[in-house]
C-alpha cells in the first residue's frame, strides 16, 4: 500500500524567506508523486509532478520539489515567500497502475508580512 | 481559468430533496472523478469514470449516484441526503491512471 505523510499541519514563514514543507512517502514500487496546491474557495490546482525522470523537478510559481529515494521523500520548496502563496498544500502519490490517488493530510502555508 | 466546469457553485437542500452536480471538460480526458472534501481535510474519492465507465466506487451510500453521459459530462445525482454529507464536491479528469488531476473549483453543498 502507498502511503504519503505531511510533517507539520501549519507553516509560518516571512515574506521573502524560503519555503519548505515536508513530504515523505511509502511505496512498494517507483511512486509518481504530485504536489498540489489549493486557495481558499477554488480546487486543487498540480503545481509539479515526479514521474522518474529528473529528481528534481521544477513546477509552477517558483516552486520545486526534489525526490529522494534513500530518504523516501519529496519535500516542497521555494526560494522567497509571496503573500500570494498562502493556500493549502496537498502531497499526493498515485497507486500502482489505478485512478487512485492517495493526498496527504495538507499542510497551511502562512506568509508574514 | 479553470479547465473543469462545475456547477452550481453552491447548493443548499433538504434532506428530501433531489438534485445533482454537473460537471464538464474538453481536454479530451478519459478519466473523470468525484471527491468529497470537508474543511481542512483533503479530498475523498468517491467514484471514478474511465471511458464513460464505473472504475472505482469508494464504498459510496447509495444516496449519492454518479452517472457519465459521455466523455465531456459527468454528473452526481444526490437523493436523501444527511447533513453530514454538506461539504464541497470537487470533479476531477486526468487522460489517464496515474496521470496529474485537473480540478473544478467545486460544488460547496449544504444539507438543511
Amino acid at each position: 500500500a502507498q502511503s504519503v505523510t505531511q510533517l507539520g499541519s501549519h507553516v509560518s514563514v516571512s515574506e521573502g524567506a524560503l519555503v519548505l514543507l515536508r513530504c515523505n512517502y511509502s511505496s512498494s514500487v517507483p511512486p509518481y508523486l504530485f504536489w498540489y496546491v489549493q486557495y481558499p474557495n477554488q480546487g486543487l490546482q498540480l503545481l509539479l509532478k515526479y514521474t522518474s525522470a529528473a529528481t528534481l523537478v521544477k513546477g509552477i510559481n517558483g516552486f520545486e520539489a526534489e525526490f529522494k529515494k534513500s530518504e523516501t521523500s519529496f519535500h516542497l520548496t521555494k526560494p522567497s515567500a509571496h503573500m500570494s502563496d498562502a493556500a493549502e498544500y496537498f502531497c499526493a502519490v498515485s497507486n500502482t497502475g489505478g485512478f487512485k490517488t492517495i493526498f496527504g493530510a495538507g499542510t497551511r502555508l502562512f506568509v508574514k508580512a | 481559468d479553470t479547465e473543469v466546469t462545475q456547477t452550481p457553485k453552491h447548493l443548499v437542500m433538504g434532506m428530501t430533496n433531489k438534485k445533482s452536480l454537473k460537471c464538464e471538460q474538453h481536454m479530451g480526458h478519459r478519466a473523470m472523478y468525484w471527491y468529497k472534501q470537508k474543511a481542512k481535510k483533503p479530498p475523498e474519492l468517491m467514484f471514478v469514470y474511465s471511458y464513460e465507465k464505473l472504475s472505482i466506487n469508494e464504498s459510496v451510500p447509495s444516496r449519492f449516484s454518479p452517472e457519465c453521459p459521455n466523455s465531456s459530462l459527468l454528473n452526481l445525482h444526490l437523493h436523501a441526503l444527511q447533513p453530514e454529507d454538506s461539504a464541497l464536491y470537487l470533479c476531477a479528469s486526468s487522460w489517464g491512471p496515474r496521470q496529474p488531476q485537473h480540478f473544478g473549483d467545486g460544488t460547496r453543498l449544504s444539507i438543511l
